[in-house]
């Protein structure tokens, strides 16, 4: 089984404060995280990913968290800006096993950030 | 530089019709896939190519085929277009499975009537 899955379909931030967008996956072990953000009309960018051997790794305003044990992905952006305002995807890709190159996507969760 | 490329933009088919998107990417990548997105169900894969000569089954493979032409092209068909296959339609590269991030074109946006 190698569902993921984003339960908020979506949040709404004030400018300036942070947004946190969660993702929760089932068991595996040779994993890696990604997130992806994506505009309308247009095709998702790759944002930042994880090793499944990290906690957490930062780019700039944007941070990913895993926490293993609750076999859960956090995407933290501070401060949220307007033009964070999109659809973001978490993804899991698979370094080993039959499911080898795949990504495997959320549902999304659509982001409004107020000016 | 242009990336990752795919025709048409739109397309409006009647049940039965076939058609062919188009892929194609310049950034040497030996890895190609075909994903549809519809409505909160996010980003599903049809099928992939790992490499050049080989494709395999995604999640939601029925209704389609594919051809990897070459390195630089991944086209996917429909043989006889069903309305439940209306959807967004990406193609995304990467330089090998498993290496990472895939890298996205801007979709095909496919009504079937």
């Amino acid at each position: 089984d190698q569902q993921v899955k984003q339960n908020s379909p979506s949040l709404s931030v004030q400018e300036g404060r942070i947004s946190i967008l969660n993702c929760d996956y089932t068991n595996s072990m040779f994993d890696y995280f990604l997130w992806y953000k994506k505009y309308p009309a247009e095709g998702p960018t790759f944002l930042i990913s994880i090793s499944s051997i990290k906690d957490k790794n930062e780019d700039g305003r944007f941070t990913v968290f895993l926490n293993k044990s609750a076999k859960h992905l956090s995407l933290h952006i501070v401060p949220s800006q307007p033009g964070d305002s999109a659809v973001y995807f978490c993804g899991r890709g698979n370094a080993g096993g039959t499911s080898y190159g795949k990504l495997t996507f959320g549902q999304g969760t659509i982001l409004t950030v107020h000016p | 530089n242009a990336g990752v490329t795919q025709t048409p933009k739109f397309q409006v088919l009647k049940t039965g019709q076939s058609m062919t998107l188009q892929c194609a990417q310049d950034m040497n990548h030996n890895s190609m896939y075909w994903y549809r997105q519809d409505p909160g169900m996010g980003l599903r894969l049809i099928y992939y190519s790992a490499s050049e000569g080989t494709t395999d089954k995604g999640e939601v493979p029925n209704g389609y085929n594919v051809s990897r032409l070459n390195k630089r092209e991944f086209s996917l068909r429909l043989e006889s277009a069903a309305p439940s296959q209306t959807s967004v339609y990406f193609c995304a590269s990467t330089i090998l499975a498993g290496a990472g991030e895939q890298f996205f074109g801007p979709g095909t946006r496919l009504t079937v009537l």
